[in-house]
This record gives structure tokens, C-alpha cells and sequence, in this order.
């Protein structure tokens, strides 16, 4: 069975320090992972994905993830954070079950930007 | 706008008094799923659908019913409320392809409170 582990509830950062958020996840086969952002009474958004090809995948609003195969994670990152990045954030991978394409996600982190 | 709408966003009933959460999607998606989403558990997918009259159980589908007669709408139904059914519910839709690699769009949610 597929699973995401994302082993911070929450991460607090200054603004302007860059951050990062963890996810390991563990799936057979070739994973397809996802990063989700949730602002306070929203639905939640798509912020990148890895398929294939370069480890260093850029998304929105100025964040990136970085694969790695051999620690199975894909943490999220970005350089500067801002106090408009404070979000839950959620980790997810996609993968065929057999019958059917299932996503998976994590429990969530809370990032906190201060100023 | 591409979109996916769920109705009501906020509901308050009553143990036992069936309820029924719309969702509908314009983006001609074939996949299409409903997940619940409890504080440290994350998301969890309780019904999910391939296409039209295509649907299946996903991780926590005991006391939900959906139905796919057309390819936009999704509803989730609750013939029973229980107050453990109280939480925040999502719609999403995707494109179905060979390869695992679309994202999923999300509706704004619906917060249930079953007393």
C-alpha cells in the first residue's frame, strides 16, 4: 500500500529565511508526487509535481521540491519565505492501486512565516 | 473558469436526516473522488469514480453513498448522519490517462456538523 509520511505538524519561519517542508513517502513502482497548498477556508491548490527527468522541480509561487530516490523524499522548498506563504501544505503521491489511480496524501504541515 | 463547486460550503443537521453534498465539475474530467479531511489524518478518500456509472470504495467509505450519472456531477450522500461524520469534505476531479501524472483540482470544501 502507498503512504506519505509528512513528519512535521508544523514549521515556523522568519520571513525572508528560506524553508523547508519534509515528505517521505513509500509506493511500488515509479511514484508520481504532488504538493498542495490550503489557505484558511479554501479548497486545496496544486503547487508542482514530479513525474519524470530532473530532480529540482519548480511550481508556483516561487517553490520547488527536490527528489530523491534513494531516500524516497520529495521535500518542499523555497529560498524566502513570506508571510503570505503561511498555508497547510500537503505532500501526495499518485499511483495505479490495480483497479484503479489512487492519491495518497499526508497528514499536512503548518507553515508559519513571521515577520 | 475551470472549476470544480461543491454545495453547501457550511451544513449543520441532525443525527439520522439525510443529507446530500453537490458536486459538479466543467473541465470534462472522467476521475473524480470525495475525501474527508479530519485534523492529523489529513486527507482521506471515502468514494471514487472512473467515469460515468463507474464508482468505488475508497479508505473510509462506511456511511457515504455517491452516485455518477453524469459525468460532471459527483454527489455524496449521507442517508444516516452520525456525529463522527462531522468534518471538512472535498471534491476533486482529474483528467484519467495511462500515466499517473494529472493533478487534481479541488472544490472550496463543505464543513458538516452532524449534533
Amino acid at each position: 500500500a502507498q503512504s506519505v509520511a509528512q513528519p512535521e505538524d508544523q514549521v515556523n519561519v522568519a520571513e525572508g529565511n528560506p524553508l523547508t517542508v519534509k515528505c517521505t513517502y513509500s509506493v511500488s513502482g515509479n511514484p508520481y508526487l504532488f504538493w498542495y497548498v490550503q489557505y484558511p477556508n479554501r479548497g486545496l491548490q496544486f503547487l508542482l509535481k514530479y513525474i519524470t527527468g530532473d530532480n529540482l522541480v519548480k511550481g508556483s509561487y516561487g517553490f520547488e521540491a527536490e527528489f530523491n530516490k534513494s531516500q524516497t523524499s520529495f521535500h518542499l522548498k523555497k529560498p524566502s519565505a513570506l508571510v503570505s506563504d503561511s498555508a497547510l501544505y500537503f505532500c501526495a503521491v499518485r499511483a495505479y492501486t490495480g483497479t484503479a489511480s489512487k492519491l495518497t496524501f499526508g497528514t499536512g504541515t503548518r507553515l508559519q512565516v513571521t515577520l | 473558469e475551470a472549476q470544480v463547486t461543491q454545495n453547501p460550503r457550511y451544513l449543520i443537521t441532525v443525527t439520522g436526516k439525510k443529507l446530500t453534498v453537490t458536486c459538479s465539475q466543467n473541465m470534462n474530467h472522467e476521475y473524480m473522488s470525495w475525501y474527508r479531511q479530519d485534523p492529523g489524518l489529513g486527507l482521506r478518500q471515502i468514494y471514487y469514480s472512473m467515469n460515468v456509472e463507474v464508482t468505488d470504495k475508497g479508505d473510509v467509505p462506511e456511511g457515504y453513498k455517491v452516485s455518477r450519472k453524469e459525468k460532471r456531477n459527483f454527489p455524496l450522500i449521507l442517508e444516516s448522519p452520525s456525529p463522527n461524520q462531522t468534518s471538512l469534505y472535498f471534491c476533486a476531479s482529474s483528467l484519467k490517462r495511462l500515466v499517473d501524472d494529472t493533478e487534481a483540482f479541488f472544490g472550496q470544501g463543505t464543513r458538516l456538523t452532524v449534533v
